[in-house]
């Protein structure tokens, strides 16, 4: 099946460092989504990002579906962006089937 | 706040027993689909319905069940509860089946099975 990897599983900052998060998938996709899971378990909805760029505040992020790539970026980290980011796809021709196939998710931790 | 709710937010329970997990998707939201974090497993798909129908099945074990009412609000059914089933559940729904589409979460239910 499809495998999603994201890098780093990782990663430490200080606040107001800036970091780019990455997520690559090994086949076509029709949907891609990167969800921010809080410390109390809430998986917040950040960009459904197919392709493209999307910026909202200060994330962003970037997919190149031709290379099966997706970065999201967070500038001006601030404690509050602590927690798990997850990427998310849909095969393309995953049919009638709608489901989301998760990574395994990056573990952010921002120090004040 | 997603527009999905989801009860109860915590569920204590003993194995052996089985408990009803309930989700309300967005207003005009046709699909429901149902997803199990475990600290081993990670975010797995459990199963899709559209309209009150069954869509598409994940990792599903046969003592789960589901399904989706007229009004399109679904139930997930969790029956002989096992230690290993302890999870954070989360429903989720979008506007069609899911293809090209943004599906919005719940703020999942805890279930811990004693």
């Amino acid at each position: 099946g499809i495998q999603v990897e994201q890098s780093p599983p990782d990663l430490i900052l200080q606040e107001g460092a800036n970091s780019t998060l990455r997520c690559n998938f090994s086949d076509s996709v029709n949907n891609l989504q990167w969800f921010h899971q809080n410390p109390w378990g809430q998986l917040i909805n950040l960009f459904y990002i197919p392709s493209g760029t999307k910026q909202n505040g200060r994330l962003s992020a970037t997919t190149v579906a031709t290379e099966r790539y997706s970065l999201l970026y967070i500038s001006s980290s601030q404690t509050t962006d602590s927690g798990v980011y997850f990427c998310a796809v849909k095969l393309d021709y995953g049919g009638s089937q709608g489901n989301l196939i998760f990574g395994k998710g990056t573990k952010l931790s921002v120090k004040p | 706040d997603s527009g999905v709710t989801q009860t109860p937010k915590h569920l204590i329970t003993a194995t052996g027993q089985r408990v009803t997990l309930r989700c309300s998707p967005r207003s005009g939201d046709l699909s429901v689909y149902w997803y199990q974090q475990s600290l081993d497993q990670g975010l797995q798909f459990l199963i899709q319905y559209y309209n009150g129908e069954e869509r598409a099945k994940g990792n599903i074990l046969e003592r789960f069940s589901a399904q989706q009412f007229p009004d399109l609000h679904s139930e997930l059914n969790l029956s002989s509860l096992e230690l290993g089933d302890s999870a954070l559940y989360f429903c989720a729904s979008s506007s069609s089946t899911g293809e090209g589409e943004t599906q919005y979460f719940g703020p999942g239910t805890r279930l811990l099975v004693l």
